[in-house]
């Protein structure tokens, strides 16, 4: 099965600055790569997406990128405001978000003032 | 569209306990979704539903853990015999088939 690899665990930032956060995953099968964003006591939200058939999205601030040749895809957020603080999860799913999604372990990120 | 509304937010129970939560999705979403998350971790799939099909159920789902989903709309998820081991975040997500799942903000399940 899918398996979804995703570091750092942790990350600073200044606000202004970019994070970036990455993820790997096993399964070639799968082609369909959503970032959440879990602020705490909520569930995940989705802040962005991403299919097989592309290499990179953005929405304003926010930029995936996705090497399917190297099994790995990148959540880029330019420009951190203390609102970004939070914890965003990785995930993979083979078939276009049919099926369950696999995540990784998470990233929390702390932007500070 | 109101979002995912999942009851109780919170359930503290004794060890041996039954307990049972519920999801309501999104109208009109026809799968529905349920994760467990543990500190620490991205939620893991439990079981998911096709309107009233239950079509996968994760190694995870114990035969303590039963769900169902009887008229394709709200789901519930029972667990029997609680262990402290099943204390966790338990989510509810819901899509259109094909499309997006959005969560619930959970229930956080504590077993003393």
């Amino acid at each position: 099965g899918e398996n979804v690899e995703q570091h750092p665990s942790t990350l600073s930032v200044q606000e202004g600055d970019s994070a970036v956060i990455k993820c790997t995953y096993s399964d070639s099968a799968s082609n369909y790569f959503p970032w959440y964003k879990q602020e705490l006591g909520k569930g995940p939200q989705l802040i962005i997406d991403i299919r097989s058939n592309v290499g990179e999205k953005k929405d304003q601030r926010i930029a995936v990128t996705l090497n399917k040749t190297a099994k790995h895809f990148s959540l880029h957020i330019t420009e951190t405001q203390p609102e970004d603080s939070a914890v965003y999860f990785c995930a993979a799913n083979p078939t276009s978000g049919n099926t369950p999604l696999v995540f990784g372990k998470g990233t929390r990120l702390s932007v500070i003032a | 569209d109101t979002g995912v509304s999942q009851n109780p937010r919170h359930k503290i129970t004794k060890r041996g306990q039954n307990v049972t939560f519920r999801c309501d999705p999104i109208s009109e979403h026809n799968r529905l979704y349920w994760y467990r998350q543990t500190l620490g971790q991205g939620p893991e799939f439990l079981t998911y539903f096709q309107n009233e099909a239950q079509l996968e159920k994760s190694r995870l789902l114990s035969d303590r853990f039963s769900a169902e989903r009887p008229k394709g709309s709200f789901s519930t998820l029972e667990i029997q015999r609680t262990e402290q081991g099943d204390s966790a975040m338990y989510l509810c997500a819901s899509s259109r088939q094909g499309n997006i799942q959005y969560f619930g903000a959970g229930t956080r399940l504590s077993v003393l």
